[in-house]
């Protein structure tokens, strides 16, 4: 079956502590984002990325980092920058050219300890 | 500029009622403009879409009302059914990669 995997499900982080969330799409998207998501505000973009070696901040970019070395995986890594990490995490994809469906993935939950 | 309003925060609709959400954008590049379905614990699922040279587009009991002059556009969901509680987002993307999303609206229909 062909969609976007966001592992683990469920996340727990220690202060200090840096996590990565992993997303990998088997759509061969060209695009992927990623977006947090608070109640109450809607989902935000974080990062987003075109093109592999490529990718550009969101709104919301201070305290995370990613990388794109496949078109298929997309990272995202919560740093111990990140003050208020808790949040639903949502990783996306587009086909690109004239199709703008945004794809996403299920989502992983990031929790504090 | 960049924002879409999204209203109203939160709906409860009887069973084979109309729903109804509204949202309101200013810029006037923005030229797609999605709504998305979400389920607790789910990511958000594309549900219907509409680009600002119609004015209505329906799909099944989902209908997208747009009005390019007052810059609004609306999701009506006739025949309200339970399986339809959840939370929908409109969103707006212009010519780039960036999606903005309205804030979301809870729905929950009683049975």
């Amino acid at each position: 079956d062909g969609g976007i995997t966001q592992s683990p499900k469920y996340l727990f982080r220690k202060e200090g502590q840096n996590v990565t969330l992993s997303c990998e799409q088997n759509l061969n998207h060209d695009a992927m984002y990623w977006y947090r998501q608070d109640p109450g505000q809607g989902l935000r973009l974080i990062y987003y990325s075109q093109i592999v070696n490529d990718f550009q901040k969101g709104d919301i970019a201070e305290g995370y980092s990613v990388s794109r070395e496949k078109k298929e995986s997309f990272p995202l890594t919560v740093t111990s920058a990140q003050k208020n990490p808790t949040a639903f995490y949502l990783c996306a994809s587009i086909p690109g050219g004239t199709n703008e469906k945004l794809f996403f993935g299920s989502g992983t939950q990031l929790s504090v300890l | 500029q960049q924002q879409v309003k999204q209203s109203p925060q939160s709906l409860i609709v009887q069973k084979g009622g109309i729903s109804i959400i509204n949202c309101a954008y200013e810029n006037t590049a923005f030229d797609y403009f999605p709504w998305y379905q979400q389920f607790p614990g789910k990511g958000p699922a594309l549900l219907i879409a509409i680009r600002p040279d119609v004015s209505e587009k329906k799909e099944g009991r989902f209908t997208i009302s747009f009005n390019k002059s007052a810059k609004q556009f609306s999701l009506h969901i006739m025949d309200s059914q339970p399986g339809d509680s959840a939370t929908y987002f409109c969103a707006a993307k212009d010519g780039t990669y960036k999606y903005i999303f309205g804030t979301g609206t809870r729905l929950k229909v009683l049975a």
